[in-house]
């Protein structure tokens, strides 16, 4: 296991809710990345957060957004949800911004009815 | 666009084969390849290559870095019904962020 926790695991939610996924990450990391994991795909990068602000961005559009708190645990939020949203959502820390391996979660799978 | 493409996308094998799975990636401001396995929800990590032509080992996988030709391979000997998962291939890609691109992954199934 690799420290980093995610809550909850799974959730249901219809067209159009919100919805706030919460990441913890592994003891000493500052910097957490988002990926959407579809079914049968591999993970897709949403964005990253490194010491509370946000420090890149994959192509998803701006209702995903997300909150890096002081201790370097992540929340990812979308809104107005879609069908398309139904996924498994990762999020992954590292210790250093760049070069550094990433520790997953073991994901929150969202489906959106 | 950044791509990453695997092959096979799934593969059966007897226990005690030996397999290998085949990354190769077309991304602007290569840093580093890694490989991940995952079985469940969260993908594990097994190695990092940064350097061309170095393999990395661990056990029965090994894996090598062929920068030249954009690709990467990673090999599993006597294979175990615990080898089956989803084998992600990800480039590490900098553009502000360590954004990592992800192939579609390789299922494979060992069977007893």
């Amino acid at each position: 296991e690799t420290g980093v926790t995610q809550s909850p695991t799974h959730l249901i939610k219809t067209r159009g809710q919100q919805v706030t996924l919460r990441c913890s990450s592994q003891s000493g990391h500052n910097t957490v990345s988002w990926y959407q994991q579809a079914l049968g795909q591999g993970p897709q990068f949403i964005f990253q957060y490194y010491r509370e602000e946000e420090n890149g961005r994959g192509n998803f559009p701006p209702r995903f957004s997300g909150l890096q708190f002081p201790n370097y645990s992540s929340e990812l939020n979308v809104n107005a949800l879609e069908l398309d949203d139904s996924a498994l959502y990762l999020c992954a820390s590292s210790l250093l911004v760049v070069s550094d391996t990433q520790y997953f979660g073991p994901g929150t799978r969202l489906t959106v009815l | 666009e950044d791509k990453v493409v695997q092959s096979p996308l799934s593969l059966v094998v007897h226990e005690g084969d030996t397999v290998t799975l085949n990354c190769s990636y077309e991304v602007t401001n290569f840093r580093s390849l890694l490989w991940y396995k995952q079985e469940k929800k969260a993908p594990t990590f097994l190695f990092m290559l940064t350097s061309s032509g170095i393999e990395k080992k661990s056990g029965r996988l090994s894996s090598i870095l062929d920068k030249k030709e954009l690709s990467s391979i990673l090999n599993i000997t006597a294979t175990q019904t615990g080898d089956s998962a989803i084998y992600l291939c990800a480039v590490e890609a900098i553009q502000g962020a360590q954004k990592l691109v992800f192939g579609q992954g390789t299922r494979l199934t060992i069977n007893p």
